[in-house]
């Protein structure tokens, strides 16, 4: 499976935007991008997912660059309940078994 | 809406007694999986199912059991306890493969220790 690389920790201050970034220079031309975060002591939970095109919705945004080697997941405007490990994750389109492959993540740090 | 579903949320066990973590959804989601994740890692999964009766292999799977007799229930079984083993459990299931189907909902887990 193609794996991605993200930065062990980020900071960001309330109320601004996060830019949380991930690499991914070995994915396929049908790998989906996905992007799950982890609030302390709870499951993960789905944040968006994308193929070629940026993608938006209620919680955040998604920028993937033009070759597809590398993605920004975007929180606009960072709150206190945003402090979580988010996930890079690659997904081939069909199949199960493996597909989901969480690493560390980046554990994002909002301070007030 | 419950989601899914995992019970107990605490477990504390002897090394070499057995136990079973249940894992409930619903959702009438076809697909189930159960991970682990240890201090400071990601999530590895250890067996998933992509329908009642239909089970398969994780990355991890030794030591665990799974069954898959109804669409709602994925129970995960530990043989014989390991120190090891100590961990968080996670449940996960998703309606299907496609982009559109594939968002995987976690229960809120359930935290193991093997004294």
């Amino acid at each position: 499976d193609a794996k991605t690389t993200q930065p062990n920790s980020m900071e960001s201050n309330e109320e601004e935007p996060v830019h949380l970034p991930c690499n991914h220079s070995t994915i396929s031309g049908t790998d989906y991008i996905h992007w799950y975060r982890q609030l302390p002591s709870q499951g993960p939970e789905y944040v968006i997912h994308g193929l070629t095109s940026n993608v938006n919705n209620r919680m955040a945004s998604l920028a993937i660059a033009e070759d597809r080697k590398s993605s920004t997941l975007i929180l606009h405007r960072a709150t206190l309940r945003d402090a979580a490990v988010y996930y890079c994750i690659l997904r081939p389109p069909t199949g199960y078994g493996q597909n989901f492959v969480f690493g560390p993540g980046t554990r994002l740090s909002v301070l007030p | 809406n419950a989601g899914v579903t995992q019970t107990p949320k605490f477990q504390v066990l002897k090394t070499g007694q057995s136990m079973t973590l249940q894992c409930a959804q619903d959702m009438n989601h076809e697909y189930m999986s159960w991970y682990r994740q240890d201090p400071g890692m990601g999530l590895r999964l250890i067996h998933y199912s992509v329908g009642a009766g239909i089970t398969d292999q994780g990355e991890v799977p030794n030591g665990y059991n799974v069954s898959r007799s109804t669409t709602e229930d994925f129970p995960l079984r530990l043989l014989s306890a390991a120190p090891s083993q100590t961990s968080v459990y996670f449940c996960a299931s998703n309606k299907g493969q496609g982009p559109s189907t594939g968002e995987l909902f976690f229960g809120e887990g359930s935290r193991l220790t093997v004294l």
